[in-house]
């Protein structure tokens, strides 16, 4: 069965920290790669995604990811985190190629918490 | 830029009533979805639905569930018979081709 696993489930940093969220993922075939983010009170964005092509992936606010496929990994990173990006992060997955129908498999979620 | 959209943002309801949720996807989407998440829990995959038929659903959906997309705008998801275990926030998105979806904003549903 497809499975979406995050590491860490609440993260707490000072400004300017780097950020690293880790996401690996089970699953037989070729997939779809994502980040959303839910600021508080708001619903959920899309940060990033991977389809193909080049693994890292830059998205919006200065995120990027990295697709490593031997370790079925799809892991967050940002240089500096600010204040602003306190929020929950999910990492999702889908599967690629005709006759699915992009059902999102899901991570539990890390909370991220910058302190000012 | 486009959204989507759903109503109500909260719905109290009492068990065993039904209650049925409103989402408006991007108008040029064809691929449409509702996932839930309950408090504290991961966000799961309920249904999709392409093509004015059920693509895919999940355990979770079961004869309790149904979902309509009456007109050509709206796109609704009905709980028969509401329990307790189905208070969670529940949100619909759409996407152009099923890859990349946009989520509403939630309707969170309480059942008393």
């Amino acid at each position: 069965a497809q499975s979406v696993s995050q590491h860490n489930h609440h993260v707490i940093l000072s400004e300017a920290a780097s950020l690293e969220l880790g996401c690996n993922y089970s699953y037989g075939g070729t997939v779809n790669l994502f980040w959303y983010v839910q600021y508080p009170g708001q619903h959920l964005q899309l940060l990033l995604k991977y389809f193909s092509g080049d693994p890292l992936v830059k998205g919006i606010k200065g995120f990027e990811a990295e697709f490593i496929k031997s370790k079925f990994s799809f892991n967050l990173r940002k240089p500096s985190v600010q204040w602003s990006d306190t929020a929950e992060y999910f990492c999702a997955v889908n599967a690629r190629g005709s006759g699915n129908t992009g059902k999102l498999i899901f991570g539990q979620g890390t909370t991220l918490q910058v302190k000012p | 830029e486009p959204e989507v959209t759903q109503t109500p943002s909260h719905q109290v309801t009492q068990m065993g009533q039904e209650v049925i949720l409103r989402c408006v996807p991007i108008s040029n989407h064809l691929y449409f979805y509702w996932y839930r998440q309950i408090l504290g829990q991961k966000v799961e995959f309920l249904v999709s639905f392409y093509n004015n038929e059920i693509s895919e659903k999940s355990e979770i959906f079961d004869d309790q569930f149904s979902v309509e997309r009456p007109d050509g705008s709206n796109f609704t998801l009905k709980i028969r018979s509401t329990k307790l275990e189905d208070s969670a926030m529940y949100f619909c998105a759409s996407s152009v081709k099923a890859y990349e979806q946009y989520f509403g904003p939630g309707t969170r549903l309480t059942v008393t």
